[in-house]
């Protein structure tokens, strides 16, 4: 059963457009919801969070929308660039659990030059 | 800079082979994370620490034993391997904060990864 879902396996892009990735949850306790980037044959790095009581959060050409009601979030990409092909991990969290991470099973973002 | 460091990279064992796997972190973090990363799912939590002397079972912590005797370390052992462990294993560590809303601010800063085969 998981938790956290990204339906899509895949994703190609054209630079300079944007990338749209997206991410549902089932566990309406989570209240805090990250992105990690990850490269072949290295670890994901940090990306971007947003916490449940906000609805949307930037940080330069990235941005994450939260909709609580529909348990879904997204990562927006603008523009998209050609490093920016890597795979895309969303992660969730509920309070109290010692800030354990649910995983999602990545997106594979490719830009196309 | 190192960060996060993990050993070795990459392993074959025999099933019934034992084996520990290290995770190193420079940052002075109390918290450390072990990971598996199987095809087609996310990162499955194993064990974690929350300190020094402390640890605790995570997602999946059946056939694995970790021990965290000093801070910067954190060490996964398989005493007995089987084929059903092969996977990609990794270390994360990240630091204590103040809590806001119930979370820390600190993200999980991650290892390279150790990939395992178990034949």
């Amino acid at each position: 059963d998981q938790q956290v879902k990204q339906n899509s396996p895949s994703l190609s892009v054209q630079e300079g457009r944007i990338s749209i990735l997206n991410c549902d949850y089932t566990n309406s306790m989570f209240d805090y919801f990250l992105w990690y980037k990850k490269y072949p044959a290295e670890g994901p790095t940090f990306l971007i969070s947003i916490s449940s009581i906000k609805d949307k959060n930037e940080d330069g050409r990235f941005t994450v929308f939260l909709n609580k009601s529909a348990k879904h979030l997204s990562l927006h990409i603008v523009p998209s660039q050609p490093g920016d092909s890597a795979v895309y991990f969303c992660a969730a969290s509920e309070a109290y659990s010692n800030y354990q991470l649910i995983w999602g099973a990545g997106t594979k973002l490719i830009i196309k030059p | 800079n190192a960060g996060v460091t993990q050993t070795p990279k990459f392993r074959v064992l025999k099933t019934g082979q034992s084996m520990t796997l290290l995770c190193a972190q420079d940052m002075n973090h109390e918290y450390m994370y072990w990971y598996r990363q199987d095809p087609g799912m996310g990162l499955r939590l194993i064990h974690y620490s929350v300190g020094e002397g402390t640890t605790a079972k995570g997602e999946v912590p059946d056939g694995y034993n970790v021990s965290r005797l000093k801070k910067q370390n954190f060490l996964l052992g398989l005493e007995s391997a089987a084929p059903s462990q092969t996977s990609v294993y990794f270390c994360a560590s990240r630091a204590w904060d103040r809590v806001l809303f119930f979370h820390s601010n600190q993200p999980q800063h991650f290892g390279d990864g150790t990939r395992l085969s178990i034949l």
